[in-house]
């Protein structure tokens, strides 16, 4: 089965900073990733697909890239606003798959 | 403006049944292929089933395979997924999200959730 390894679990920083999330996908998705926010009572919003394509909407800030089977969610500089649970999702086979998520604290 | 509505969450007991409802705005509902994903209380999000724009495919993740059954009313704009045989595992908010993708399918919109609670 597919699984996604995302790290960290949570994260704090401050307004300003530069933050970066993970996830490992243990077999080769072909760049088939995407990353979504998530904040509580909400309905989750897709930021990233195709492992680095911008979703229409979504501030510059947030990119994504790829270096093998591992994808990296970087904000480049950290608003209150960005206060929230991040998953990735890999959607290569049938099943779509996510990761465990990381909770940014500011 | 794409939106989707969650409904028809409550509390239920195990072995019991529960029907959610999604209802579309904003795009041709009939087109895309839509899908059902949950949140189970301190979990994360995991696919559990999707139907194509004319409701001719359909498929299940293996824990709800034979309990689940997702379907849709294009006139309507409404998504549907029957939860037969309940169990406390299923648990969880439900959010209906629109399949989009030319090749592989993300969910690029999601509704707000819908809380189902399975008590044993």
């Amino acid at each position: 089965d597919m699984q996604m390894t995302q790290s960290p679990s949570t994260l704090s920083a401050s307004v300003g900073d530069r933050v970066t999330i993970t996830c490992r996908a243990s077999q080769n998705i072909y760049s088939w990733l995407a990353w979504y926010q998530h904040k509580p009572g909400k309905a989750p919003k897709l930021l990233i697909y195709k492992a680095s394509s911008l979703q229409s909407g979504v501030p510059s800030r947030f990119s994504g890239s790829e270096s093998g089977t591992e994808f990296t969610l970087t904000i480049s500089s950290l608003q209150p606003d960005d206060s929230a649970t991040y998953y990735c999702l890999q959607y290569y086979p049938i099943y779509r798959t996510f990761g465990q998520g990381t909770k940014v604290e500011i | 403006e794409v939106h989707l509505k969650d409904s028809g969450g409550g509390l239920v007991q195990s072995g019991g049944s529960l029907r959610l409802s999604c209802t579309a705005s904003g795009f041709n509902f009939n087109t895309y292929w839509m899908s059902w994903v949950r949140q189970a209380p301190g979990k994360g999000l995991e696919w559990v089933a999707n139907i194509k724009g004319d409701g001719s495919e359909k498929s299940y993740v293996d824990s709800v395979k034979g309990r689940f059954t997702i379907s849709r009313d294009n006139a309507k704009n409404s998504l549907y997924l029957q939860l037969d045989n309940l169990r406390a595992e299923d648990s969880a908010v439900y959010y209906c999200a629109r399949d989009w993708g030319e090749q592989l399918k993300v969910f690029d919109y999601w509704g707000q959730g819908t809380q189902v609670t399975v008590s044993s």
